[in-house]
C-alpha cells in the first residue's frame, strides 16, 4: 500500500530556508494520475495547503506563500521535497505531505506530519 | 481565495447521537468540496469527496452532502472512535482552502 514519509531538520532558525523532504512507498510518483502536495498546521490551528506537483514538475503554489515556496520532485528517487526560504516564528508548524488526484477529489493519502520549530 | 466557514467551531455530543456540521464557501465550488477527520496527533484522514461520495474504508455512519456553496456532514449515530476534529475542504480553485474545524467532543 502507498506510504509517504516526511523528513528534514526539526528546528530552523529564522531567515533561514527550511527543506523538507516526502519519500513515496509502495507506488510510483510518476503515475500520472496524481499530484503530491505540501500541507502545514500550526500548533493548535488549522490546515494551511501550501503547494502542489505532478511528475512532469509542473507546480502549483498558495499565493500567499508563492514568493518563498520551491517544491521540486526526484522521480528517480520517488521523493519530492519543500523549499521554504525567509521562515519566521510563524512558520513553526507540523508540515505534511499528501497525494492527491490529478482530479483533485481530496488528499486520499497522508504522511505522519514532521514538526519543523523556526527559533534561534 | 475562496473562504470556507464551518459551523459550529465546536460540539458536544453522546455516543449514539446524530451529529451534523455545516460548511460554507464564499463562492460556488460545484461539488469539489472534501470532508476530513483529524484525530490528535495524527494526519488528516479523507473520509467524504466530491461533497457526498464516501471514501473508501469509511463507515457508512458517515455522509455528506450539498453542492454550490452549502455543505454539510452528518454522522448518523457517532462512535467512540469519531470523537475528533473534522474539516472540510474545496478542490475547486487555487489556493485549496479549508475550513476552520470542528471539534467533536464529548458530552
Amino acid at each position: 500500500q502507498l506510504q509517504l514519509q516526511e523528513s528534514g531538520p526539526g528546528l530552523v532558525k529564522p531567515s533561514e530556508t527550511l527543506s523538507l523532504t516526502c519519500t513515496v512507498s509502495g507506488g510510483s510518483i510518476s503515475n500520472n494520475n496524481y499530484y503530491w502536495g505540501w500541507i502545514r498546521q500550526p500548533p493548535e490551528k488549522g490546515l494551511e495547503w501550501i503547494g502542489s506537483i505532478y511528475y512532469s514538475r509542473s507546480t502549483y503554489y498558495n499565493p500567499s506563500l508563492k514568493s518563498r515556496v520551491t517544491i521540486s520532485i526526484d522521480t528517480s528517487k520517488n521523493q519530492f521535497s519543500l523549499k521554504l526560504s525567509s521562515v519566521t516564528a510563524a512558520d513553526t508548524a507540523v508540515y505534511y505531505c499528501a497525494r492527491h488526484g490529478y482530479v483533485d477529489n481530496g488528499m486520499d493519502v497522508w504522511g505522519q506530519g514532521t514538526t519543523v520549530s523556526v527559533s534561534s | 481565495d475562496i473562504q470556507m466557514t464551518q459551523s459550529p467551531s465546536s460540539l458536544s455530543a453522546s455516543a449514539g447521537d446524530r451529529v451534523t456540521i455545516t460548511c460554507r464557501a464564499s463562492q460556488s465550488i460545484r461539488s469539489y468540496l472534501n470532508w476530513y477527520q483529524q484525530k490528535p496527533g495524527k494526519a488528516p484522514k479523507l473520509l467524504i469527496y466530491a461533497a457526498s461520495t464516501l471514501q473508501s474504508g469509511v463507515p457508512s455512519r458517515f455522509s455528506g452532502s450539498g453542492s454550490g456553496t452549502d455543505f454539510s456532514l452528518t454522522i448518523s449515530s457517532l462512535q467512540p472512535e469519531d470523537f475528533a476534529t473534522y474539516y472540510c475542504q474545496q478542490s475547486y480553485s487555487t489556493p485549496r482552502t479549508f475550513g476552520q474545524g470542528t471539534k467533536v467532543d464529548i458530552k
